[in-house]
């Protein structure tokens, strides 16, 4: 079972839906991010969060440590937001402080279709 | 503020060749990582520098994959000799907090 499952693997939906992506973690971490990566681009971090709940424009992230479990909404969603949308955990004291290296989960490739 | 520069781009090679790739982190960011991406996975971490010392190297194949970051900047990352398997993207990314800043990576395909 891997670390880090995302959930669902690939997703479609039409222009102006809300948009839930899921990750569940089974290690203990200090923080789990969310990253984007366009077809033949770099990744891009969205989101870095231990706790709450973030917002930046029309992306929203929450995390439940209880749960270990994270989700990544977009709302009004455009074609632009088509990516694939990553789930990655960093571990605590894995590197004695600092950024440590992230456990990434497989991706969610979301088609968003005028 | 210049991002993080890899090279090559793209890179074709036979089975059992060699082949290296560059990176050059964004400036003043002590921790760099390396990336392994197989098409339709995740990113794996291989290995991860704090300045020119390794942190972690649990995950790289050592019998076959070496890197090094002199001087605590530029990092190289090779493979001697290839596998089949091997061809990936090669994602390097560094950091000076928390947050993680990716290059554009290294697309090998190993014939």
């Amino acid at each position: 079972k891997n670390e880090v499952e995302q959930s669902p693997q690939n997703l479609t939906a039409q222009e102006g839906e809300f948009i839930t992506i899921n990750c569940s973690y089974s290690v203990g971490i200090s923080a789990l991010h969310w990253l984007q990566q366009h077809p033949g681009g770099g990744i891009v971090s969205l989101f870095m969060l231990s706790s709450g709940k973030k917002k930046h424009g029309r992306l929203i992230a929450t995390i439940n440590i209880q749960e270990k479990h994270s989700s990544l909404h977009i709302t009004a969603s455009h074609p632009r937001d088509s990516a694939v949308y990553i789930c990655a955990v960093s571990r605590p004291g894995y590197s004695g402080g600092g950024a440590d290296g992230l456990t990434f989960g497989k991706g969610t490739h979301l088609i968003i279709q005028p | 503020e210049a991002g993080v520069a890899q090279s090559p781009r793209y890179k074709i090679i036979e089975k059992r060749q060699s082949v290296a790739f560059w990176c050059n982190p964004i400036s003043g960011h002590a921790t760099l990582y390396w990336y392994q991406q197989i098409l339709g996975q995740g990113p794996k971490l291989l290995i991860q520098f704090q300045n020119n010392g390794v942190v972690d190297d649990s995950q790289l194949p050592k019998d076959r994959f070496s890197a090094e970051r002199l001087k605590g900047v530029d990092s190289t990352l090779k493979i001697q000799p290839a596998k089949l398997e091997d061809s990936a993207v090669y994602l390097c990314a560094s950091s000076f907090a928390y947050e993680q800043y990716f290059g554009p990576g290294t697309r090998l395909t190993v014939t």
